[in-house]
């Protein structure tokens, strides 16, 4: 069935490079996506979403991008900082106008940052 | 803190067993979810009420099932449980998704069966 992947497992950055965390989806009707971050021992946190109209989205240190022709999602942390060490999910919700939040997400990519 | 409480934090009971979990939304969010997260599925949604009633279905089980209250409170119970139930739970809230919003989640109910 049609379900949203990561590229990579695992990334490794020195502290102060830019990360950059990618997803592939499968299902061409979702029009809504989002980024959430899971450090260990707690519930996912979103970061930041972006809606299918659009390509980009910027927020504090993050950059969300949106690739509709290959079907491709990125996360990109800015400056990136020992805080940021965890897992990265993201989500894809095929229902958006239906009132509901069924999201479909990723495996996940574990960030590790390097002091 | 998210503001949706989750409890138990941790649950060990054994195959065969009933468990039921909680959740309390946050104060003024109407939409409640479930959500299982285990190594092998990864996060998985369940089911989905508003103001009460049961208003989406996923991947759950029917050995499972839940609820809302009037307080909007919703409790997840878990039936004749297997091996493979052992996960982590999570309860999410929302406001009306219509008028947009994120999906804040607890910090989950750690089930283990024995």
């Amino acid at each position: 069935g049609e379900s949203v992947g990561l590229h990579l497992p695992t990334l490794s950055v020195q502290e102060g490079d830019n990360s950059i965390i990618n997803c592939a989806y499968s299902n061409s009707a979702s029009d809504y996506f989002i980024w959430y971050k899971q450090e260990s021992g707690k519930g996912p946190q979103f970061i930041i979403d972006i809606r299918s109209n659009m390509d980009k989205r910027q927020g504090q240190r993050v950059t969300v991008l949106l690739n509709k022709t290959v079907k491709h999602l990125s996360l990109q942390i800015a400056a990136t900082q020992p805080g940021d060490s965890a897992v990265y999910f993201c989500a894809e919700n095929p229902l958006s106008g239906a009132g509901s939040y069924q999201l479909t997400f990723g495996k996940g990519t574990k960030l590790s940052v390097i002091p | 803190d998210s503001g949706v409480t989750q409890t138990p934090k941790h649950l060990i009971t054994a195959t065969g067993q009933r468990v039921t979990l909680r959740c309390s939304p946050r104060s003024g969010d109407l939409s409640v979810y479930w959500y299982q997260q285990s190594l092998d599925q990864g996060l998985q949604f369940l089911i989905q009420y508003y103001n009460g009633e049961e208003r989406a279905k996923g991947n759950i089980l029917e050995r499972f099932s839940a609820q809302q209250f009037p307080d909007l409170h919703s409790e997840l119970n878990l039936s004749s449980l297997e091996l493979g139930d052992s996960a982590l739970y999570f309860c999410a809230s929302s406001v009306d998704v219509r008028d947009g919003g994120e999906l804040f989640f607890g910090e989950g109910s750690r089930l283990t069966v024995l």
